[in-house]
């Protein structure tokens, strides 16, 4: 069972930024938080992933509040090849299992 | 740089057949999933094997069985295929524990008549 809540869809203008957020309130002390995104019907592709502190790189920048019980992934600059599924995921580095939720359907509008 | 090969890329099935689909990773991976994906819906874990010489179920084993043959290769038998299996499967490998990206084939498509 998905531990994560996220929207089912977002849209964004090309070339603003695109903020896609995830509740996971009961996230443990162990556990990290993972975004995958998925373009049309392609194999998941890994984007980030973080424990307590923000993180970035080349592809997006990943916002976790103080209390972890949330967190924001950020595309700096969206352009119409970021139209995808975002999953938001949760496990530890010792978590066998991945499971996905519904995620979020990200609309990058022209 | 192959990463997950999965293989076929597409096959239909009648009603009541077997089939194998066959998954391979070439980045020495421990880890290895297998996922059915329907039409419009999310990615559902149906059977994972943390090493080799080990699987456990996942959200939706019903109907399938695995095979971890070796630490590069991990398959998925469908021993009487059904409609209801008609489906996307992914196959997917990552590393434990510390580096726990997953790395995704590119899916087989399968349609079940």
């Amino acid at each position: 069972d998905a531990k994560t809540t996220q929207p089912p869809s977002m849209d964004c203008a090309e070339g603003r930024a695109a903020n896609l957020p995830c509740n996971h309130s009961t996230i443990s002390g162990n556990e990290y938080v993972y975004w995958y995104r998925q373009i049309h019907s392609q194999g998941p592709q890994y984007i980030i992933h973080g424990l307590k502190n923000n993180e970035t790189n080349e592809m997006a920048s990943l916002i976790i509040t103080e209390d972890r019980k949330s967190s924001t992934l950020i595309l700096p600059h969206a352009t119409l090849r970021d139209t995808a599924v975002y999953y938001c995921i949760v496990r530890t580095n010792r978590d066998d299992k991945i499971i996905f939720g519904k995620g979020t359907r990200l609309h990058i509008l022209p | 740089n192959a990463g997950v090969t999965q293989t076929p890329k597409f096959q239909v099935l009648k009603t009541g057949q077997s089939m194998t689909l066959q998954c391979a990773q070439d980045m020495n991976h421990n880890s290895m999933y297998w996922y059915r994906q329907d039409p419009g819906m999310g990615l559902r874990l149906i059977y994972y094997s943390a090493s080799e010489g080990t699987t456990d179920k996942g959200e939706v084993p019903n109907g399938y069985n695995v095979s971890r043959l070796n630490k590069r290769e991990f398959s998925l038998r469908l021993e009487s295929a059904a409609p209801s299996q008609t489906s996307v499967y992914f196959c997917a490998s990552s590393d434990q524990p510390m580096n726990t990206e997953a790395f995704f084939g590119q899916g087989t498509r399968l349609t079940v008549v």
